[in-house]
C-alpha cells in the first residue's frame, strides 16, 4: 500500500524565515511525489513534483523538495516566506500507472509578519 | 481554455435525495478523477476514469457513481446523499502519464442535512 504522512498539521513561520514541511511516503516500488498548495475556498495548484529525475526538484515561488529515498522523505522548503505564502500545502504519492492517486492530510502554513 | 470547470459551487441536499455533480475539461485530458477533501483527512480518491467508457474505484467509492461517455465530461452521481457525504468535491484532470500533473477544478461544497 501508498501512503504519505505530512508531520505537523499546523506551522508558524516569521515572514523572511525558512519554511520546512515534512513529508514522508511508504511505497514498495519507485514513487512520483508531489506537493500542492492550496489558498482558501480554491481547487489544487502544483508546486512541484518529483518523477525519478533530478532529486532536488526546483518548483514555483521559491519552493523547492529533495527526494531522499533512504529517508523515504520528501520535504518541502523554502528559504524565506513571504505573507502569501500562507496556505495549505498537500503532499501526494503515487506509482505505476497513476490511477491511484494519495494525499497526505495536509500542513497549514501561517506567515506572522 | 477553461482548464477543469464544476457545476454547482454549493449545494445544500435533504438526506435521501440524489444528485449530479458536473466536471469538464478542454485540455483533451484521458484521466479524470474525483475527490473529496473532508477536514484533517486530506482528499481522497473517489472515482477515476483513464477515458470514455473506462472508469474505476478509488479510495472511498461507496455511494457514488460515475460514467464517462465523451473525454470532457465526467460527472458524479450520489444516488441517496447521506450526512456522512457532506464535504467539499474536487474534480481533476491530467494527460495519460502517472508523473503528468493534475489540475484541479475550483471544487463544489456540499451540504446533506
Amino acid at each position: 500500500a501508498q501512503s504519505v504522512t505530512q508531520l505537523g498539521s499546523h506551522v508558524s513561520v516569521s515572514e523572511g524565515a525558512l519554511v520546512l514541511l515534512r513529508c514522508n511516503y511508504s511505497s514498495s516500488v519507485p514513487p512520483y511525489l508531489f506537493w500542492y498548495v492550496q489558498y482558501p475556498n480554491q481547487g489544487l495548484q502544483l508546486l512541484l513534483k518529483y518523477t525519478s529525475a533530478a532529486t532536488l526538484v526546483k518548483g514555483i515561488n521559491g519552493f523547492e523538495a529533495e527526494f531522499k529515498k533512504s529517508e523515504t522523505s520528501f520535504h518541502l522548503t523554502k528559504p524565506s516566506a513571504h505573507m502569501s505564502d500562507a496556505a495549505e500545502y498537500f503532499c501526494a504519492v503515487t506509482k505505476g500507472t497513476g490511477n491511484q492517486f494519495y494525499f497526505g492530510t495536509g500542513t497549514s502554513l501561517t506567515v506572522i509578519p | 481554455n477553461a482548464g477543469v470547470t464544476q457545476t454547482p459551487k454549493f449545494q445544500v441536499l435533504k438526506t435521501g435525495q440524489s444528485m449530479t455533480l458536473q466536471c469538464a475539461q478542454d485540455m483533451n485530458h484521458e484521466y479524470m478523477s474525483w475527490y473529496r477533501q473532508d477536514p484533517g483527512m486530506g482528499l481522497r480518491l473517489i472515482h477515476y476514469s483513464v477515458g470514455a467508457g473506462i472508469t474505476d474505484q478509488g479510495e472511498v467509492p461507496n455511494g457514488y457513481n460515475v460514467s464517462r461517455s465523451t473525454t470532457e465530461d465526467f460527472p458524479l452521481r450520489l444516488l441517496s446523499a447521506a450526512p456522512s457525504q457532506t464535504s467539499v468535491y474536487f474534480c481533476a484532470s491530467r494527460k495519460q502519464g502517472a508523473s503528468d500533473t493534475q489540475y484541479f477544478g475550483p471544487g463544489t461544497r456540499l451540504t446533506v442535512l
